[in-house]
Order: C-alpha cells, then structure tokens, then sequence
C-alpha cells in the first residue's frame, strides 16, 4: 500500500535551517509528482511547494520562494525539503504528498506530517 | 494568485441531514477543483477532483459540483464520521492555493 513517511522536524531557531524527509513506499515513486503542504497551528492547509517526476520543474509558493528547496532522489524513493531563513511564520505541521496520474489526481496520498517550531 | 473562498465558515447540521458546502475561485479553474476532508490529529484526505470525481471508495453520499469559479460539496445524509474541516483546492494555476475551509459540526 501507499506509504508517505515524513522524518526531520523539530525546533529551530529562527534564521537556521532544517531538511525534511519524506520516505516513500508503495508505488512507483519516480512516476509520480510530489508536493510539500503546511499548516500552522489552529489554521488552514497551505500548499508549499512541488517537484515533477523528474525533478526537472519546482513551483513554491510566494511565501518561501528563495528559502526554501524541494528536491527528490529517485533511487532512494525519497522526497526532501531544505528550509533555510527560517522564520516563526514557517511553525507548521509539514505534509508530503503526491500527485498521481495524467491528468492529474492530486494530492491522493498524504503523509502523518512533520512537526517544525521555528522558535527562540 | 488564485484566492479560494469558502462559505460558510462553520455549518451545524444534524446527522442525518444534507449539508451544501461553498468553494469561490478569483478567477476561472476550470474543473482543476478539489475537496479534501481533515479530521482532528489527522492528515487531509482527498474526495472529489475534477470538481466532480469521486476518490476511490469514497461513499456516494458525497458529491461535487461546479465548474469555473462556482463549486459546491454536498453530503447528502450527514453520518457520524462526516464531521469534519473540508477545504478546497484549485489546481489549475501555480501557486495551487486551498480556501480557507468549512468546519462541519454536530448541531
């Protein structure tokens, strides 16, 4: 069955860096396009970034674009986010999931999330 | 970007009652509109795209509809494990945004 395991949160300080994971399983990763959704605390799900299946097109929201880099490695099944500039605003359960098919279906499989507190 | 706008915030049914939820685009999406259903310590689930695609095993008793700006999600007999967040999202422009979402309570 589908698997989408994130790993890497924790709690930053503000203007640090982090790197999430997200281990997948279950499919055939590199046929698939991946996203990165977050939601703060209390609050609405934002869609943060996604990577095609190739790694050959990235589109991120406005809100860290030029911090933040979605990246994958095809041979290890794996799906990543490099967070840098951190800001108290990026505190947020962090998501990883995919998109399937052409057209798309998107966002059918989520993962549990990833916890990350920017905080002093 | 596209803004996506839900109504009404919160929406008390009883169980067993039809519950209609809004979804507003800025501007035209097309079918690209999708539902997602979140209850609490949870991740999101998907339920409906292409405005009116329901997601595998998903129970008939939900159904979208829309196309454009305009969508709605009904449910048509409001059973216990329904009560829930359900948000919209448009996935026919980048950045995709989500609204704001509708919080289905038990009156």
């Amino acid at each position: 069955q589908v698997q989408l395991v994130e790993s890497g949160g924790g709690v930053v300080q503000p203007g640090r860096s982090l790197r999430l994971s997200c281990a997948a399983s279950g499919f055939t990763f590199s046929s698939c396009d991946m996203n990165w959704v977050r939601q703060a605390p209390g609050k609405g799900l934002e869609w943060v970034a996604v990577i095609s299946y190739d790694g050959s097109a990235k589109y991120y929201a406005d809100s860290v674009k030029g911090r933040f880099t979605i990246s994958r490695d095809n041979s290890k099944n794996t799906l990543y986010l490099q967070m840098n500039s951190l800001r108290a605003e990026d505190t947020a359960v962090y998501y990883c999931a995919r998109d399937q098919g052409d057209p798309v279906i998107p966002l059918d499989y989520w993962g549990q999330g990833t916890l990350v507190t920017v905080s002093s | 970007e596209i803004v996506m706008t839900q109504s009404p915030a919160t929406l008390s049914v009883s169980p067993g009652e039809r519950a209609t939820l809004s979804c507003r685009a800025s501007q035209s999406v097309n079918s690209n509109l999708a539902w997602y259903q979140q209850k609490p310590g949870q991740a999101p689930r998907l339920l409906i795209f292409g405005a009116s695609t329901r997601a595998t095993g998903l129970p008939a008793r939900f159904s979208g509809r829309g196309s454009g700006t305009e969508f709605t999600l009904s449910i048509s007999s409001l059973q216990s494990e329904d009560f829930a967040v359900y948000y919209c999202q448009q996935y026919n422009n980048w950045p995709r945004t989500f609204g704001q979402g509708t919080n289905v309570e038990i009156k």
